[in-house]
């Protein structure tokens, strides 16, 4: 079965750190570009993070950049996402997203089950 | 970017058709035919309804359809059903590896 699965997620406190995990399965990760995308609570989804297949290229929304990190590890079929700075407007279901049809830019076939970021004191 | 501009929300009787807009700019929407559509059920994960504009994924009901004109894109439900009650969000390219999204529209079958 093709599938993306987060974990890591938890409660931080401002300013804290959290990293991030999606494992892929079912299908060559390694050819796939992923992206990360938030939802807060009651709010809509937001674009957090890009990364292409062999990791050399990423781009991030401007609400993260210089504070979040993404990478892969193609032999783990894994992609993460590491938050510095954690701020309370941060709280959030996070989501990766496989970008799976070929040619269409910006299009996530498959997704995630989300794990939960909660930034509180 | 800013978020796209989605109505919060729309309804229709089943059997009904309803159509949802999302207007950006020539930045994204209208810059690309690269929108997509996802539809989003109470605490579950996005669905593909629509990619390119106007193609269906594989199992999508040729009832959901898409269009475009100029910085505006349009979701279309035919024949509404009460199971296609949920949220709906699109999503465009908009250049450099980035993406924006809609703001989400609350569909109720009455």
């Amino acid at each position: 079965e093709v599938q993306l699965v987060e974990s890591g997620g938890g409660l931080v406190q401002p300013g804290g750190s959290l990293r991030l995990s999606c494992a892929a399965s079912g299908f060559t990760f390694s050819s796939y570009e992923i992206y990360w995308v938030r939802q807060a609570p009651g709010k809509g989804l937001e674009w957090v993070s890009y990364i292409s297949s062999n990791g050399n290229t990423r781009s991030y929304a401007d609400s993260v950049k210089g504070r979040f990190t993404i990478s892969r590890d193609n032999a783990k079929n894994s992609v993460y996402l590491l938050m510095n700075s954690l701020r309370a407007e941060d709280t959030a279901v996070y989501y990766c997203a496989r970008e799976g049809i070929v040619g269409a830019l910006g299009c996530f076939d498959i997704w995630g089950q989300g794990t939960m970021v909660t930034v509180s004191s | 970017h800013s978020a796209l501009t989605q109505p919060r929300s729309v309804s229709g009787s089943p059997t009904q058709s309803v159509t949802i807009s999302c207007t950006g700019t020539s930045s994204d929407v209208g810059g690309y035919n690269y929108v997509s559509w996802y539809q989003q059920h109470p605490g579950k994960a996005p669905i593909l309804i629509i990619y390119d504009v106007n193609k269906r994924p594989s199992g999508v009901p040729d009832r959901f359809s898409g269009s475009k004109s100029g910085n505006t894109a349009s979701l279309t439900i035919s024949g509404l059903q009460a199971v296609d009650e949920a949220d709906y969000y699109c999503c465009s390219y908009a250049g450099s590896y980035t993406v924006v999204f809609g703001g989400g529209t609350r569909l109720t079958v009455l």
